[in-house]
């Protein structure tokens, strides 16, 4: 059984740094690109970053980049997001992703159940 | 960046109707949509991936069609499972990945 499963979230003052972690079981977790999908409270998804099977690409959203990266260690099955000058608009649930490359749209076809980030003074 | 648009922003019907979700992209995203489904409290699921094909456990009710612009997401006869919030994805132009912002389908 495939299973995501956030850790990392809490409360953090604006300006702070956060690093949420993923840990993946019941695949081949080396074999996927992974994302990282936020909402904020009480409004949509939107994606933040991903990262190449090997970790040798990553991309992120406007919003994000240059304050945040992503990174995995395949030998841990392990997916990370470093949160660094965290803003109020980066309050919101954090769910780690699969992408399922097999089809051409790539969609996200599992999620874990999220992790809260809170920022604010 | 391709933006897309669902609508309606809410949908209320009752069980046993058929439900007709849209949401259309600023340019063509080929087939490359896909389609989630999420219920207070929980993690998106997904429902539709590549325009038009069920994802693994998706029952038939749900079937998804259109490509280029427009798309459509039908669920034939609701049960009251399936009030939930729908969104579309796009991964034709990326990054970044984009969703649109929505659909409530709720109990009328």
């Amino acid at each position: 059984e495939v299973q995501l499963v956030e850790s990392g979230g809490g409360l953090v003052q604006p300006g702070g740094s956060l690093r949420l972690s993923c840990a993946a079981s019941g695949f081949t977790f080396s074999s996927y690109w992974m994302s990282w999908v936020r909402q904020a409270p009480g409004k949509g998804l939107e994606w933040v970053a991903n990262i190449q099977q090997d970790g040798s690409d990553r991309y992120y959203v406007d919003s994000v980049r240059g304050r945040f990266t992503v990174s995995r260690d395949n030998a841990k099955n392990s997916l990370y997001l470093q949160m660094n000058s965290l803003r109020a608009e980066d309050t919101a649930v954090y769910y780690c992703a699969r992408e399922d490359c097999s089809s051409t749209s790539c969609p996200f076809g599992y999620w874990g159940q999220g992790t809260l980030v809170t920022v604010s003074s | 960046e391709i933006v897309l648009t669902q609508s309606p922003a809410t949908l209320s019907l009752s069980p046993g109707e058929r439900a007709t979700l849209s949401c259309r992209a600023s340019q063509s995203v080929s087939s490359y949509l896909a389609w989630y489904q999420q219920k207070p409290g929980q993690a998106p699921r997904l429902l539709i991936y590549d325009a038009s094909n069920r994802a693994t456990g998706i029952p038939a009710r749900f079937s998804g069609s259109g490509s280029g612009t427009d798309f459509t997401l039908t669920i034939s006869s609701l049960e009251p499972e399936d009030f939930a919030v729908y969104y579309c994805q796009q991964r034709s132009n990326w990054p970044p990945h984009t969703f649109g912002q929505g659909t409530k389908l709720e109990i009328k």
